[in-house]
């Protein structure tokens, strides 16, 4: 089966930074990503791995360990606009559009 | 534009009727997909299209039927449902080709089944 973990809720204040674990195990593995969801809203793409190590984009940066089967998604100066959950999911395998996403987690910015 | 357009907004309905949801786009993707999200929960595919040919179905009840007339659009078509069925109908669209293959996602529509 899929697995793909996330921690369900976590509150951070404004201006810090904070970091959101994702940990999987798939059937297949060709990159992994997260995606911001406001409450009733679409999921936005914020980032990307395929291979191991980090990618920043301007507050956000993500990391890949493919060997561990985990990731994390860094925010920096948190702005109270960030509320949202995050969302990982992985594209199982190359050349198919099958992707799981995780159990997502739900992040409070406080003032 | 990476503009992925979803009609109704809003949806109710009952068990009997025969409804459907409509996503468009025009960012030239090859790939489109219908995902179901309930409250609280990750969103969950349900099917894929590929160059306007269905290439993933995940074992969704027959009472779903999906259609795509072209790579612009893709409906999905309602009837019998139950109020389980109640969620939200995201619609994404990809490159289909690209290795990064980044998934743009409809606002949705929310449906309820009474």
């Amino acid at each position: 089966g899929q697995n793909i973990d996330q921690p369900t809720e976590m509150t951070a204040t404004e201006g810090a930074i904070v970091q959101i674990n994702c940990t999987y195990q798939t059937s297949g593995f060709n990159g992994l990503f997260w995606y911001q969801q406001h409450a009733g809203e679409a999921p936005t793409f914020l980032s990307y791995n395929v291979l191991d190590g980090l990618e920043e984009k301007g507050r956000f940066s993500s990391f890949l360990s493919r060997s561990k089967g985990y990731s994390y998604l860094l925010l920096k100066e948190l702005q109270m606009k960030d509320s949202a959950s995050y969302l990982c999911a992985v594209r199982l395998t190359s050349g198919t559009y099958k992707y799981i996403f995780g159990t997502g987690t739900r992040l409070k910015v406080l003032a | 534009d990476t503009e992925v357009t979803q009609t109704p907004k809003h949806l109710v309905m009952g068990m009997t009727n025969k409804k459907s949801l409509k996503c468009e786009q025009h960012m030239g993707h090859r790939a489109m997909y219908w995902y179901k999200q309930k409250a609280k929960k990750p969103p969950e595919l349900m099917f894929v299209y590929s160059y306007e040919k269905l290439s993933i179905n995940e074992s969704v009840p027959s009472r779903f039927s999906p259609e795509c007339p072209n790579s612009s659009l893709l409906n999905l078509h309602l009837h019998a449902l139950q109020p389980e069925d109640s969620a939200l109908y995201l619609c994404a669209s990809s490159h289909g080709t690209i290795a990064k293959n980044i998934q743009y996602f409809g606002a949705g529509t929310r449906l309820s089944v009474l």
